[in-house]
């Protein structure tokens, strides 16, 4: 039971560039969820999806987008990215059941835009 | 709108002593869920505790109990005897809902503990 996984670990990316990170989960969790961490913040929701083919955007989801056609899998688009989106990236998923809200996270993607 | 106040950037304690993280929230919803989540210096978010509004005890996991004050909007981390393990950052998480027919996790920004030989 590997849990949240999520490639790459690092990424440095040039101003326009383009680029998908990947999350997946063997949980077979309904709920996935995307975080940015900026330095010395908590984390912000980017979007989510409460199953697959349902996603919705989060509180700061401009300059993202998603996709979910499997249970599984959740990958995030970066289009253009630009300096502000340098950040530590978590994916998470969840039951969000009364018996486990509990979110578990993958360990992270750190990505630098240049 | 959901806020987690954590009014804590840091935070010191001796070795084997107690210390309590402190974490206010705002929310209009009257289900919603709070959590604490370690994260070390290694990056990872590691899941500490929950307690849930109708909950009528405070949560408790081993060294760490949950200070549930629901009057108060408060919901202060205890760590017992700390260990020099435990020296990372801390974020209260709630969980609520956010409209839409969907919760959402609003985390603070955070209490850096550190535990002192």
């Amino acid at each position: 039971n590997a849990g949240v996984t999520q490639t790459p670990k690092f990424r440095i990316l040039k101003i326009g560039q383009s680029m998908t990170l990947q999350c997946a989960q063997d949980m077979n969790h309904n709920y996935m969820y995307w975080y940015r961490q900026d330095p010395g913040m908590g984390l912000k929701l980017i979007y989510y999806s409460v199953g697959a083919g349902i996603t919705d955007k989060g509180e700061v989801p401009n300059g993202y987008n998603v996709s979910r056609s499997t249970t599984e899998d959740f990958p995030l688009r970066l289009e253009l990215a630009a300096p502000s989106q340098t950040s530590v990236y978590f994916c998470a998923s969840s039951q969000d059941t009364s018996l486990n809200y509990e979110q578990y996270f993958g360990p992270g993607t750190r990505l630098t835009v240049t | 709108a959901q806020k987690i106040t954590q009014t804590q950037p840091g935070m010191f304690v001796q070795e084997k002593e107690a210390v309590t993280l402190d974490c206010t929230y705002d929310t209009s919803d009257p289900s919603y869920g709070l959590f604490w989540y370690k994260q070390p210096s290694s990056g990872e978010m590691i899941f500490l505790i929950y307690q849930g509004s109708y909950d009528q005890q405070n949560a408790t996991e081993g060294r760490y109990s949950l200070n549930f004050q629901k009057a108060r909007k408060s919901a202060n981390l205890v760590i017992s005897a700390s260990q020099l393990g435990d020296s990372a950052m801390y974020f209260c998480a709630m969980r609520a809902y956010s409209g839409a027919g969907s919760y959402q996790l609003t985390f603070g920004k955070g209490t850096k503990l550190s535990v002192i030989p």
